[in-house]
């Protein structure tokens, strides 16, 4: 078993609806959750960064850690045909330490 | 443009060859990553510096790997006799440790090796 765990996709949504996307884990011992956004042939862009439990939101975004279940979620509203990407979620142990991604999901807007 | 910086964008070579590439991180951060992504899977990472000590190496680095970062600013990631296994996206992240502040690793746009 991955340490992370992300369905590849791909996910295709009309434009305007809410995206919800999630990943599970199996080390309890991460503490520093994200979620980046990546074009094709671009880097990962940050999106969100949270640390333990609880929800925090950004605008369209909103990104939830449920550590007792070892599960992560990415929720977009209004989505647009711009949030055309691969999400990937990822995590960490410490503050500053290497990240771990899932897979990365694909994810198709329809205008 | 202050971002993390990668050149060249994309290398092609022939199998056996050595190729280097490098990373300009994000001014005054301390901190910088490798990571290397094949198709359809997320970044792996491969090592990371403190300003110029090498802290950590997965067991991915092979013997045929070597990353530097001699003055604590720009860093170089060298693959001797390549393999067809090498072709990839390699990227590089930086951030900045300062306290207790969160500081998230932001990446560049990678290095995409073809090995022919």
């Amino acid at each position: 078993q991955k340490e992370v765990e992300q369905d590849p996709g791909p996910l295709s949504v009309p434009e305007g609806a809410i995206v919800s996307l999630n990943c599970t884990y199996s080390n309890s011992a991460f503490q520093y959750f994200m979620w980046y956004r990546q074009y094709s042939r671009k880097g990962p862009e940050l999106l969100m960064y949270t640390y333990s439990s609880g929800n925090k939101e950004d605008g369209r975004f909103t990104a939830q850690v449920d550590k007792s279940s070892k599960y992560i979620s990415l929720f977009i509203r209004d989505s647009q045909p711009s949030d055309s990407a691969t999400y990937l979620c990822a995590m960490s142990v410490g503050r500053d330490d290497k990240i771990i991604f899932g897979k990365g999901t694909r994810l198709h807007i329809l205008p | 443009d202050t971002g993390v910086s990668q050149n060249p964008r994309h290398k092609i070579t022939k199998r056996g060859q050595n190729v280097t590439f490098r990373c300009d991180p994000i001014s005054e951060h301390n901190r910088l990553y490798w990571y290397r992504q094949t198709l359809g899977q997320g970044p792996e990472f491969l090592t990371y510096f403190q300003n110029e000590a090498q802290l950590e190496k997965s067991r991915l680095l092979s013997d045929r790997f070597s990353a530097e970062r001699p003055k604590g600013s720009f860093s170089t990631l060298e693959i001797q006799r390549t393999e067809q296994g090498d072709s990839a996206m390699y990227l590089c992240a930086s951030s900045l440790t300062l306290g207790l502040g969160n500081q998230p690793q932001h990446f560049g746009d990678g290095t995409r090796l073809s090995i022919l």
